[in-house]
Order: structure tokens, then C-alpha cells, then sequence
């Protein structure tokens, strides 16, 4: 069975940084394209970058309001993605979720950004 | 930027066929994907690739496309139906875009 678990969300001061991470089992993330997707208390989806996989050139594509600020990784001993996250704003405040091919998602994980 | 435009709401009677739109320049060339998210939960993938169904969807959800629009069928309504749904689809460059979304309410 496929299932993803992410952890490692909390409080924020703006201007920091905060690593969440996505535990995947059932499947092995090296052969997967991952994406990392958003929701803002009370608003919509919004997708956050992808991973794809090394055979696919291994290319990391994010959205603009987060490029160059957060970098997608995975560590393929631990079957693990993770969605570094620096000079946070109070704007990246949300649920994040991963997903792989928007097939199977994981439960999210809630970063909120506040002095 | 891209953007996939949905209408903000939708009202249906149980029983009663709901639409769902999304319209956006790119998908004459692109596929798009909708999900359905009841609070609290994550999303759900209900229909792929404009028309197909994945296993375990029921049958009363359907997808469409012409043109720039993809459209979001679902027959014969039932109360369980209620949530948002959300149109996605990627841009010129590969990048995915989710639409603006759309809360569905049986009355």
C-alpha cells in the first residue's frame, strides 16, 4: 500500500527557514515523479515545485513565488522527500502536502509564518 | 502568469447533473485533472488526462474537454458530492497549475 507521511511543519519567525519532510512507503521515490502542493488557511491549491526522477534527468522545477527561496531533495536510503524552505514570509503560511503524480497524496503538514 | 479560471460556486439539487468549468488558453494543448477536497482532507484525483476515471471514482463523474475548457460532469448528485473541486493542468514550460477552484453545495 502506497502512503506518504509528512512531518516537520510549526511556528516560524519571517525570515527563517524550516524543513518538512515526506516519508514514503509502498513504492520507492527514486523511480517517482514528486511534487510538493500548498493550501493557505482558507484558500486554494497551490502547486510548489517538483522532483523528477534521476532517469528523467533529475530536474527540480518550483513555482515563482517560491524559486530560489525553497529546494526540493530526497534521500533515497531513507525513501524520504524533503521541501527545505528559507527566508520564509508570512505568505508561505499553509498546509503542505506531498504528492506523487497527484495520485496518492500524503495527510499535509501546517507551516505557519508569524513574529 | 497561467492562470485556469473555475466559477467560485455551483448549487445542484440531489439527483440533478452538476458542471463544473475550467477554462484556460493552454488547455487546447494540455490535459487537465480535477479533485475533489472535503474539509480538512487532502485532495482526491477524480478524473486524469481530461476523461479518464481512476479506479474507485464512481461513474457519475465525468470529464470533458473542447477547446480551452475542460469540464467536470457529475450525474445524478448526492449530498456526499458537496466539496471543492479543483481543476490542474501544467503551462508552456512544464510547470503545474492548479485552477481557482470551485465549491460545489447540494442543496
Amino acid at each position: 500500500e502506497v502512503q506518504l507521511v509528512e512531518s516537520g511543519g510549526g511556528l516560524v519567525k519571517p525570515g527563517g527557514s524550516l524543513r518538512v519532510s515526506c516519508a514514503a512507503s509502498g513504492f520507492t521515490l527514486t523511480n517517482a515523479w514528486m511534487n510538493w502542493v500548498r493550501q493557505a488557511p482558507g484558500k486554494g491549491l497551490e502547486w510548489v515545485g517538483r522532483i523528477k526522477t534521476e532517469t528523467d534527468g533529475g530536474t527540480k522545477d518550483y513555482a515563482a513565488p517560491v524559486k530560489g527561496r525553497f529546494t526540493i531533495s530526497r534521500d533515497d536510503s531513507k525513501n524520504t522527500l524533503y521541501l527545505q524552505m528559507n527566508s520564509l514570509k508570512t505568505e508561505d503560511t499553509a498546509v503542505y502536502y506531498c504528492t506523487w503524480g497527484f495520485q496518492h497524496w500524503g495527510q499535509g503538514t501546517l507551516v505557519t509564518v508569524s513574529s | 502568469s497561467y492562470e485556469l479560471t473555475q466559477p467560485p460556486s455551483v448549487s445542484v439539487s440531489p439527483g440533478q447533473t452538476a458542471r463544473v468549468t475550467c477554462s484556460g488558453d493552454g488547455l487546447a494543448k494540455k490535459y487537465g485533472s480535477w479533485f475533489q477536497q472535503k474539509p480538512g482532507q487532502a485532495p482526491v484525483v477524480m478524473i486524469y488526462q481530461d476523461t479518464e476515471r481512476p479506479s474507485g471514482i464512481p461513474e457519475r463523474f465525468s470529464g470533458s474537454s473542447s477547446g480551452t475548457t475542460v469540464t467536470l460532469t457529475i450525474s445524478g448528485v448526492q449530498a456526499e458530492d458537496e466539496a471543492d473541486y479543483y481543476c490542474l493542468s501544467s503551462d508552456s514550460s512544464g510547470n503545474y497549475v492548479f485552477g481557482t477552484g470551485t465549491q460545489v453545495t447540494v442543496l
